[in-house]
């Protein structure tokens, strides 16, 4: 079947604007989590959805990012007045359910480039 | 502060050697470590869970063990080739909370060379 599906796979916008990155999940899967990766550094942990909530937003740099998944399914993370500093791949996951014995599978990521 | 730590950074071995990365952790209260590859530009794809009560995980030529007491995991490459260089990522679900969020290493680039 389909895997997780990120779009664009590139974004480049300039410092102070708006922009929206896509996450498809597998289809089924319940819980859904967003990480960035910036250069030579391993995924940190943004948020986590189980459904249609936010169950654990505590990764979030600040309050120009928010994330929504309104019918469970794909969600969106959006950030607001963007800066240099946010520039990174951001990769979304998906794992059946929220249970800690399944896996996490990953999309190929969204590379943004803020200038 | 819960975190991972891989060493080497950086690995180059001929072709056909087997090999050994190293992932550490800081707390050994876990609920299970996925190791995943990650190619050049490209998402992550996993090779390999282990749950807390598990000591190996086997799939093909790799060889995932755990030890958690002493906090720790390796991930043995039995017959490098050249196709299995990539960087190598470490991830642990600590048991501290509700959330399932994986917490990375830095990972260990690896070079096979021909």
């Amino acid at each position: 079947g389909a895997g997780v599906s990120q779009t664009p796979s590139n974004k480049v916008t300039e410092k102070g604007k708006y922009v929206e990155l896509r996450c498809d999940p597998i289809s089924g899967h319940t819980a859904l989590y967003w990480y960035r990766q910036s250069l030579g550094q391993g995924p940190e942990f943004l948020i986590y959805f189980q459904g249609t909530g936010a169950a654990d937003d505590s990764g979030l740099p600040n309050d120009r990012f928010f994330a929504v998944r309104p019918e469970g399914s794909v969600s969106t993370l959006k950030i607001q007045r963007t800066e240099r500093g946010d520039s990174a791949v951001y990769l979304c996951a998906s794992s059946l359910t929220s249970g800690w014995a399944y896996e996490q599978y990953f999309g190929p990521g969204t590379r943004l480039t803020v200038t | 502060k819960q975190e991972v730590t891989q060493i080497p950074a950086a690995l180059s071995v001929p072709e056909g050697e087997n090999l050994v990365l190293n992932c550490s952790f800081t707390d050994s209260a876990i609920y299970n470590l996925q190791w995943f590859r990650q190619d050049p530009g490209k998402g992550l794809t996993s090779l390999l869970l282990i749950q807390s009560s598990q000591r190996e995980q086997t799939s093909g030529r790799l060889n995932a063990s755990l030890d958690k007491s002493s906090g720790r995991s390796t991930l043995y490459i039995a017959a490098s080739q050249p196709g299995d260089s990539a960087t190598y990522l470490c991830a642990v679900v600590f048991a501290d909370g509700a959330t399932n969020k994986l917490i990375f290493g830095t990972g260990t680039l690896l070079a096979v060379q021909p």
